[in-house]
This record gives structure tokens, C-alpha cells and sequence, in this order.
């Protein structure tokens, strides 16, 4: 396994088009998350899982956006009706849990390459 | 709420010490990250604290203080490649990051 990979790694749509985006993590992570980057700043939490359970989202991400990861293994980021504000960076990260005490802490994050979303 | 705070831009010369610094403040802890991040590319992880003190990973050290929320980086014998951004990022379960240290190293 060579990493994390995401696909498309450029996608550029027209405002109101439907975009999906999707992440394939290191195969023994059961962690995925999605973040959203813009130039200057670091990234931006969205949403996260472990295995196929989508365990938290961001407040700031609006119900245009949604993620799936069907069978625990590949994720996929969803934005309907684009809006120009949505053109940045996305990044996919995995990573492996491990118990002390019964308190999953994360192991480091492996990131993809990320795809770059711009919305004319 | 979250916060973490880390200074925005930083310049240095090469073959010089750096310590870019973070500070922060969070609901939940479990560890603090380091990443760095060329322009156009992926974080790549360098370091994690999760206990009170200094971690050293040959060039790089990375300091921890719990009780002070707060934590830096030390860059040691710089070279023209440590040009990048640096990433302070928390644990709470999820990584929330800060905004991200811009280092430039001039000749």
C-alpha cells in the first residue's frame, strides 16, 4: 500500500454543478477524515469516521455537503450545488487508533494529495 | 471552544536555530502534532507529543507543556528545503489544526 490516495486531483465546475470526490486510506486505518484547506491557512476539520460510522461533522459544513464511507474502507465527499466560496483545497487523511484505558487516541495522520476544487 | 494560536510568518537564515511556537486552547487532549507542508503538497508528519517534555528526531525537536497549553518546534541547522509551513495540530479526537507557521529560509 503506497498511502493515501484521493481522486480527482484537479476538478474545476461550473457554480450549481454537483461535484464528488473520493479517498481511498492506507487499508489498516479504520480513521478517515476530510478536511478543507485554503491558501494561508491550515486546515479546516469537516468530518471524520471510524469504519464505516460517520462520528462527527463540522458545524460550519452545510447540508449541501455530505460523506459516505460505505464498507469502512474508501470515503466519498459529496458537494451539491458548488457556490464559489466552496473553491479550496480538499484533503482526505487515515489513521489507526490504539486503546490505552479504553481511550482511542490517534495515531499520526497519513494525508493524500488532496483535491483541488475550483467552482467558476 | 478551540483555539490554537501560532505566529503567522517567521524568516531565518540558513544553517541557523528556529522555534516556531503554539499555543492552546481546547475541549479534550490526547497529543500535539507537527506537520510540515511544502507549497501545493500534503501535511507530512514530524513529530507528536503527548507527555510534558522534549522529543528529538535528529534535526527536529518538538517541547511540550501540558499545564501551559503550549508547545514549539525547534528547527536546528537549517537548510533551504525547511522552507515551508509549519502545522501545530491537537488531538481531540479529530486534529484541529492552527493557521500554520510560514517559514522562509534565506541563504
Amino acid at each position: 500500500d503506497t498511502g493515501v490516495s484521493q481522486n480527482p486531483r484537479h476538478k474545476i465546475t461550473k457554480r450549481g454543478q454537483n461535484v464528488t470526490f473520493r479517498c481511498d486510506p492506507i487499508s489498516e486505518h479504520n480513521r478517515l477524515y476530510w478536511y478543507r484547506q485554503t491558501l494561508g491557512q491550515g486546515p479546516e476539520f469537516l468530518t471524520y469516521f471510524q469504519n464505516e460510522a460517520q462520528l462527527e461533522k463540522s458545524r460550519l459544513l452545510s447540508d449541501r455537503f455530505s460523506a459516505e464511507r460505505p464498507k469502512g474502507s474508501f470515503s466519498t465527499l459529496e458537494i451539491q450545488r458548488t457556490e464559489q466560496g466552496d473553491s479550496a483545497m480538499y484533503l482526505c487523511a487515515s489513521s489507526s487508533t490504539t486503546g490505552t484505558g479504553g481511550i482511542p487516541t490517534n495515531e499520526k495522520l497519513f494525508f493524500g494529495s488532496g483535491t483541488q476544487l475550483s467552482v467558476l | 471552544g478551540q483555539n490554537i494560536d501560532q505566529p503567522t510568518e517567521m524568516t531565518a537564515t540558513e544553517g541557523a536555530i528556529v522555534q516556531i511556537n503554539c499555543t492552546y486552547q481546547t475541549s479534550g487532549f490526547n497529543g500535539l502534532f507537527w506537520y510540515q507542508q511544502h507549497a501545493g503538497e500534503a501535511p507530512t508528519f514530524l513529530s507528536y507529543n503527548v507527555l510534558d517534555g522534549l522529543e528529538e528526531k535528529g534535526r527536529f525537536s518538538s517541547f511540550l507543556s501540558r499545564s501551559k497549553g503550549y508547545s514549539y518546534l525547534l528547527l536546528k541547522e537549517l537548510q533551504m528545503k525547511d522552507s515551508a509551513s509549519y502545522l501545530c495540530a491537537v488531538d481531540t479526537d479529530k486534529l484541529i489544526f492552527g493557521t500554520g507557521t510560514r517559514l522562509q529560509v534565506f541563504p
